[in-house]
């Protein structure tokens, strides 16, 4: 069955530490990937995704992510957080790309980073 | 651009009456919609994908006559919890994809509580 594998549930990290959150899919298809971000009492908003194309995605507030196929991995990445971070994140895969847009979704990483 | 909006944003309601939550694309059209739940401390969970103009597509173990949608137009889908029971208690989120688009947009959620 596809799935989604986040490695870390719970990162803690200080400010300006650089951070890597991994995921990795089980699927050997045409993939699309997604890193969604959730803040304290918000809701989930796009980080970013990669379809095709330079296998490093650049996102939003600094975030990137590198699709590895050879290692079914789109690992999340930020040279040095900062407190406003702190949020859960979460990978997710749509593993029939094309098809439909049913996303498989990892368990998630709670990131809370310290002043 | 790209927003989804959800409403009620919460409701509290009694055991075995019915609640609708409304999930709209305000400037955007959307020809699927997802409905999820999602558990404290959890990831989301697909209940089911909603197709414009045509009959949902449940998950597994999702009953359909308790969790009635309607995608009735591009901009609008609803689910109906009928008969509402405590165990349905839970953090209801909507999402939706622009025509031919891929990604997944996200409403900011219902809080349902039945007592």
């Amino acid at each position: 069955a596809q799935s989604v594998s986040q490695h870390n549930h719970h990162v803690i990290l200080s400010e300006a530490a650089s951070l890597e959150l991994g995921c990795n899919y089980s699927y050997g298809g045409t993939v699309n990937l997604f890193w969604y971000v959730q803040y304290p009492g918000q809701h989930l908003q796009l980080l970013l995704k990669y379809f095709s194309g330079d296998p490093l995605v650049k996102g939003i507030k600094g975030f990137e992510a590198e699709f590895i196929k050879s290692k079914f991995s789109f690992n999340l990445r930020k040279p040095s957080v900062q407190w406003s971070d702190t949020a859960e994140y979460f990978c997710a895969v749509n593993a029939d790309a094309g098809n439909n847009r049913k996303l498989i979704w990892g368990l998630g990483t709670s990131l809370a980073v310290n002043p | 651009g790209a927003v989804v909006s959800q409403h009620p944003s919460w409701v509290i309601c009694k055991s075995g009456t019915s609640v609708k939550i409304e999930c709209r694309s305000l400037d955007f059209q959307a020809t699927t919609m997802f409905w999820y739940r999602q558990f404290p401390k959890q990831s989301l969970m697909l209940m089911a994908t909603s197709n414009e103009g045509s009959k949902a597509t449940y998950e597994q173990g999702v009953e359909k006559d308790k969790f009635l949608i309607n995608h009735a137009s591009l901009t609008l889908s609803t689910l109906t919890v009928t008969s509402a029971h405590p165990e349905d208690s839970s953090f209801y989120i909507c999402s939706a994809s622009p025509l031919g688009g891929e990604t997944q947009y996200f409403g900011p959620g219902t809080r349902l509580l039945v007592l």
